[in-house]
C-alpha cells in the first residue's frame, strides 16, 4: 500500500459527461501529480500541484482541470468526455517540489470508461 | 525532458536467465533518472534513483547503472524469477518534472 487513495476505482459514463476523480496524498506528501494511461501507452503526465498550486503541466486536454485544496487532497475533472478518454487516470505523490530523491508514490488508478 | 526510448519493448526470458534492458534520453537538463517496476494490475513502485555519472545503485538481484555525459542507463536483473515480471519504467528528469518511457515489459516463464 503506497498511501496514496484514489476515488472511485471504476467509472462508467456516456460520451459528453462529466466526472470528478479524487485523489489524496500520502501524508505529508505536498506534491501531487495525475496521470493518464491509454491502451498501450506509456504514463502520460498532465499536471503537477505543489502545496495548492499548479506547478507543472503536461500534455493535459482544455476539456480538463485539476486542483489541490487546502487539506492537499487533489481532484482532476474531465468534461465532455469522448470515447478516447477512456483510460486509467493515476495519481501520484511525493514530498517535495522536486529533487534528485522526490520519489512519486502512486495511487491504485480510476479506470475510466466512456461508453 | 523528452523523447525517452525504453528497449526492448518486451521480453521473454527463462526462469534462472539474467537480463538487461536500457533507457536512452537526452542528456541535456539532466538532473535525475528514477526507475519503477509496475506490476500487472497493480501500481508503478520505485526501484532506484540516480543522478550522478558512473551512479550504479542495486537492490537484491537488481541493479542500474547510469551514464549521464552519453545518455543511458541500463537495468540488469540477475537470475530471473517469476516474481520479476513487470513493466519496468524508467523516468530521467529535470529538477521537478519527470518524463517516464513506455517500458520494457519482462516476462519470466517458470
Amino acid at each position: 500500500d503506497s498511501g496514496v487513495t484514489q476515488t472511485p476505482k471504476h467509472l462508467i459514463t456516456a460520451t459528453g459527461q462529466r466526472v470528478t476523480l479524487r485523489c489524496s496524498p500520502r501524508s505529508g506528501d505536498l506534491s501531487v501529480y495525475w496521470y493518464q494511461q491509454s491502451l498501450d501507452q506509456g504514463l502520460q503526465f498532465l499536471i503537477q500541484y505543489y502545496n495548492g498550486e499548479e506547478r507543472a503541466k503536461g500534455n493535459i486536454l482544455e476539456r480538463f482541470s485539476a486542483q489541490q485544496f487546502p487539506d492537499l487532497h487533489s481532484e482532476l475533472n474531465l468534461s465532455s468526455l469522448e470515447l478516447g478518454d477512456s483510460a486509467l487516470y493515476f495519481c501520484a505523490s511525493s514530498v517535495a517540489l522536486g529533487g534528485p530523491k522526490n520519489i512519486q508514490y502512486f495511487g491504485a488508478g480510476t479506470r475510466l470508461s466512456v461508453l | 525532458i523528452l523523447n525517452v526510448e525504453q528497449s526492448p519493448q518486451s521480453l521473454h526470458v527463462q526462469e534462472g536467465d539474467s537480463t538487461n534492458f536500457t533507457c536512452s534520453f537526452p542528456s541535456s537538463n539532466f538532473y535525475a533518472l528514477h526507475w519503477y517496476r509496475w506490476e500487472t494490475a497493480k501500481s508503478p513502485e520505485a526501484l532506484f534513483v540516480m543522478t550522478l555519472n558512473g551512479d550504479e545503485k542495486k537492490k537484491g538481484r537488481i541493479s542500474a547503472t547510469l551514464n549521464t555525459k552519453e545518455g543511458y542507463s541500463y537495468l540488469y536483473i540477475k537470475g530471473s524469477q517469476p516474481e520479476d515480471s513487470a513493466t519496468y519504467l524508467c523516468a530521467p528528469g529535470g529538477y521537478q518534472k519527470v518524463t517516464f518511457g513506455t517500458g520494457t515489459k519482462l516476462q519470466v516463464i517458470p
